[in-house]
């Protein structure tokens, strides 16, 4: 099946800095979406972005589907960005999500 | 309207012990997903409604795990004779379908089995 890898799995982070989450899959997708789980456990949809580009205030998103993989950039980030940051596809329509590892981020004060 | 609700949001269960798990998904979403996030990873797939077709179960575990949705709207996932590697969050999503893709996930019901 496919497989998903997320980079980088931990990252930590002064309050202010920007930051680049990678997501990399081996087969072509009709679906991919970008989560913030926050320390709550709540799965909060940040992006829907199967291809192109797409940006919600200090947050930032490109999926290349051609070459596999998509981008989230966090800018000035904030402590309330502190969580895991997960990427899920759909591989061809199977109406299922597959999701990566996850990239813990710690935001520091 | 409101997000994805579920209930409940804790449930301790001694091994053995039948449980049941209950989501409402967004008024209007035809589809209807349930997962298993195990602590440390990310959720993964269990079984899919359309309505009240449930299209795909190859996530479930083992025949323990039963999931319905009868008329279309909430579902109740329910265990069986739980065991200790059942203990996990049990995930709900749904999505309008047709194209419209999108999950919206509820909160989880944190299940841990002693």
């Amino acid at each position: 099946g496919i497989q998903v890898e997320q980079s980088p799995p931990d990252l930590i982070l002064q309050e202010g800095a920007n930051s680049t989450l990678r997501c990399n899959f081996s087969d072509s997708v009709n679906n991919l979406q970008w989560f913030h789980q926050n320390p709550w456990g709540q799965l909060i949809n940040l992006f829907y972005i199967p291809s192109g580009t797409k940006q919600n205030g200090r947050l930032s998103a490109t999926t290349v589907a051609t070459e596999r993989y998509s981008l989230l950039y966090i800018s000035s980030s904030q402590t309330t960005d502190s969580g895991v940051y997960f990427c899920a596809v759909d591989p061809g329509g199977y109406n299922k999500l597959i999701f990566g590892a996850g990239t813990r981020l710690a935001v520091h004060p | 309207g409101a997000g994805v609700s579920q209930s409940p949001r804790y449930k301790v269960a001694k091994r053995g012990q039948d449980v049941a798990l209950r989501c409402d998904p967004i008024s209007g979403h035809v589809s209807l997903f349930w997962y298993q996030q195990a602590l440390g990873q990310g959720p993964e797939f269990l079984t899919y409604f359309q309505n009240e077709a449930q299209l795909d179960k190859s996530g479930l575990p083992s025949d323990r795990f039963f999931a319905e949705r009868p008329e279309g709207s909430v579902s109740t996932l329910k265990i069986q004779r739980t065991q200790q590697e059942d203990s996990a969050v049990y995930l709900c999503a749904s999505s309008f379908g047709g194209g419209r893709n999108e999950q919206y996930f509820g909160p989880g019901t944190r299940l841990t089995v002693t």
